[in-house]
């Protein structure tokens, strides 16, 4: 099973609404976890870093007040798009590290959810 | 600021030859790390392979091997033996080594699309 847990999966939600995406390691705890974006047939570019207890970091040209991210416990990430817009239409992923890892997987790389397609309509 | 580059949008190679893909970075850091990550039609992000930067002895994993050239920062993939299996989205990524063990986070390329032929 995955070990960090994406969901929803997929969200089609009207303009203006908000959405909030939840990560969570199953297993393991992740002081750390990074939020990325996915536009079709592109890499994924970094929105921010959210570190558990504290304020999360954002990159250059990320809306803070827009991309809500709260990092709650050591085990639960959310990043919650607030006024969607259709332009925020994208995948987005989470991602953490594991290292306590017994696999190469896990010891050695960073452990990503399954992801979110969310469209706004 | 550090930069991955991927230079070959898609590729294709017929099951079970061998196909090179390739990498390259910009850095002044002199510690880091760098990956290749596999992302097939389903989206979920698989980690390849990770190399070191302070290991000369490139990195290996069954069928997967790099070619790691520091002082080029050059970083190709080679997939042996290619499987159906392999077809997917192919990222290099850099990750700044932080000796106070905080985590950094990856940097991506923009990512090959391979396509294995049977």
């Amino acid at each position: 099973g995955a070990v960090v847990s994406q969901h929803p999966s997929r969200v089609i939600c009207k303009s203006g609404t908000s959405v909030k995406i939840e990560c969570r390691s199953l297993d393991f705890q992740a002081t750390t976890m990074f939020w990325y974006r996915q536009f079709p047939k592109q890499s994924l570019m970094l929105m921010a870093t959210s570190n558990e207890g504290s304020k999360a970091t954002y990159e250059q040209g990320v809306e803070k007040d827009k991309f809500l991210i709260n990092h709650a416990s050591l085990t639960l990430s959310t990043l919650t798009v607030t006024s969607a817009h259709p332009e925020d239409s994208s995948f987005y992923i989470c991602s953490a590290r594991d290292p306590g890892g017994q696999t190469y997987q896990r010891l050695y790389g960073y452990t990503f959810g399954s992801g979110t397609r969310l469209t706004v309509v | 600021a550090q930069t991955v580059t991927q230079s070959q949008p898609e590729m294709s190679v017929q099951e079970a030859e061998t196909v090179t893909l390739s990498c390259t970075y910009d850095t002044s850091e002199n510690n880091y790390y760098l990956f290749w990550y596999k992302q097939p039609p389903s989206r979920q992000m698989i980690l390849v392979i990770r190399q070191e930067a302070y290991k000369q002895q490139n990195a290996t994993e069954n069928r997967f091997s790099v070619n790691f050239q520091k002082a080029a920062k050059s970083f190709s993939l080679k997939i042996s033996d290619s499987q159906l299996g392999d077809t997917a989205m192919y990222f290099c990524a850099f990750m700044k080594h932080d000796n106070g063990g905080s985590q950094g986070n990856l940097i991506f390329g923009k990512g090959t699309k391979l396509s294995v032929k049977p």
